[in-house]
């Protein structure tokens, strides 16, 4: 049982490149997320998918793209990355069951991204 | 979403128990209260949720009073490998699905 697995673990572009980071996790649960830290500035939410086929912006999206390719997988992609997105990036999943009250996210290692 | 104040960092030494507290006066009744855990270089991991009164797992303590304006997480005896970032979410069933975990409490356990 890997839980949330991440790919890559470390990526340098360039201004302008595009990329997807990928993500998977085999907990069956409905609901991911992807989320940017940087320092000083805690984790902020980009995207997120409450189940599959549906998703939804989170507090940053501008400059993201997400697909919810089935239940398993999450991916992110950077049409056009820029220096601002030089950041560490987490996926995180959750039950998010029917009828429940309150939920808990399960977080992959993160991709280390680096934008020149 | 309620917002959270908790201490941007402390320091403990190791075999002390320590209590870091979370306020969150605008509290909803639906609202449960979660602590996660962030080593370096990894995702948070979860440590402990709460609705009320006191919680308590291999991990860690839970402490939320009456009101439920503040909750407070208790460590008991650190060691070094409980350096770590600690952060503090309030909220339902929905409102998880557009959290943001904030700067967090950074513990330093000193020798």
């Amino acid at each position: 049982n890997a839980g949330v697995t991440q790919t890559p673990k470390f990526q340098v572009l360039k201004t302008g490149q595009s990329m997807t980071l990928q993500c998977a996790q085999d907990m069956n649960h409905n609901s991911m997320y992807w989320y940017r830290q940087d320092p000083g500035m805690g984790l902020r939410l980009i995207y997120y998918s409450a189940s599959e086929g549906t998703t939804d912006k989170g507090e940053v999206p501008n400059g993201y793209n997400v697909s919810r390719l089935n239940k398993r997988e999450f991916s992110l992609r950077l049409e056009s990355a820029a220096p601002s997105q030089t950041s560490v990036y987490f996926c995180a999943s959750s039950v998010s069951p029917l009828a429940a009250r309150t939920d808990t996210q399960y977080f992959g290692p993160g991709t280390r991204l680096t934008v020149l | 979403l309620a917002k959270t104040t908790q201490p941007i960092s402390m320091d403990s030494y190791e075999g002390q128990e320590v209590n870091i507290t979370c306020s969150h006066n605008n509290i909803a009744t639906n609202d449960y209260i979660t602590w996660y855990q962030q080593f370096p270089s990894q995702g948070p991991r979860f440590i402990i949720q709460g609705y009320k009164t006191k919680v308590t797992n291999e991990v860690a303590s839970l402490f939320i009073p009456a009101d439920r304006k503040s909750s407070t997480l208790s460590l008991p005896r650190v060691s070094l490998s409980d350096t770590a970032v600690y952060y503090c979410l309030v909220g339902d069933i929905e409102s998880y699905q557009k959290v943001t975990f904030g700067i967090g409490t950074k513990l330093q356990v000193i020798p």
